[in-house]
């Protein structure tokens, strides 16, 4: 089946830590992102990439780190400089620059700091 | 930046009645408006879109329209059922931008039987 798997699913981590979540699509999309999800806030863009080797900061980039030297795959790491980074994490991915259409979501990760 | 208002947080309908979602935007250059619907536990998928060349867009029981004058939009949900219920959100973006989409903050809708 085509889509986008996110692991793990369900993820503790302890203050000071990093943690890498991934993301990975067999869509050959060019195009991927990762949003956070917090109650009554939507959805907020952290990074995005449009093409392998390349990616920009969205509106919350702060305290998290991405690579893309894969099409296929753009993880996503939550550092110890994220204040609160307990939340819902969303990959999603779309065929590329130009196109302006549906995004493909994926499950989704969800992260909590103890 | 874009900035996109969504209202009303929370929407408690009756089954079979309409269900009515509203947002705005602040870029007079945004131009595609999706919808999406994330039902407890899953990701979000799009329902509906409308881009600024037209005022509305229906699709069986979900309808969207588009005020670019006074730049909101709105989701309508008729004869609703339990199946609707699930949190909606809104977006928008600018053309040249691809899908840099700014969402709304969300409505969850809650259809009783």
């Amino acid at each position: 089946d085509g889509g986008i798997t996110q692991s793990p699913k369900y993820l503790f981590r302890k203050e000071g830590q990093n943690v890498t979540l991934s993301c990975e699509q067999n869509l050959n999309h060019d195009a991927m992102y990762w949003y956070r999800q917090d109650p009554g806030q939507g959805l907020r863009l952290i990074y995005y990439s449009q093409i392998v080797n390349d990616f920009q900061k969205g509106d919350i980039a702060e305290g998290y780190s991405v690579s893309r030297e894969k099409k296929e795959s753009f993880p996503l790491t939550v550092t110890s400089a994220q204040k609160n980074p307990t939340a819902f994490y969303l990959c999603a991915s779309s065929p590329g620059t130009g196109y302006t259409g549906e995004l493909f979501f994926g499950e989704g990760s969800r992260l909590t700091v103890l | 930046g874009e900035n996109v208002e969504q209202h009303p947080s929370t929407l408690s309908v009756q089954e079979g009645d309409s269900a009515v979602i509203k947002c705005t935007y602040s870029d007079s250059a945004s131009n595609y408006f999706p919808w999406y619907k994330q039902e407890l536990g899953k990701r979000p998928q799009l329902i509906i879109d409308i881009r600024s060349n037209v005022g509305e867009k229906k699709d069986q029981r979900i309808a969207v329209t588009l005020n670019k004058t006074a730049k909101h939009f709105s989701l309508h949900i008729t004869e609703t059922q339990p199946e609707d219920s699930a949190v909606y959100f809104c977006a928008a973006s600018k053309g040249n931008a691809g899908n840099m989409l700014t969402f709304g903050g969300g409505t969850r809708l809650m259809v009783k039987p």
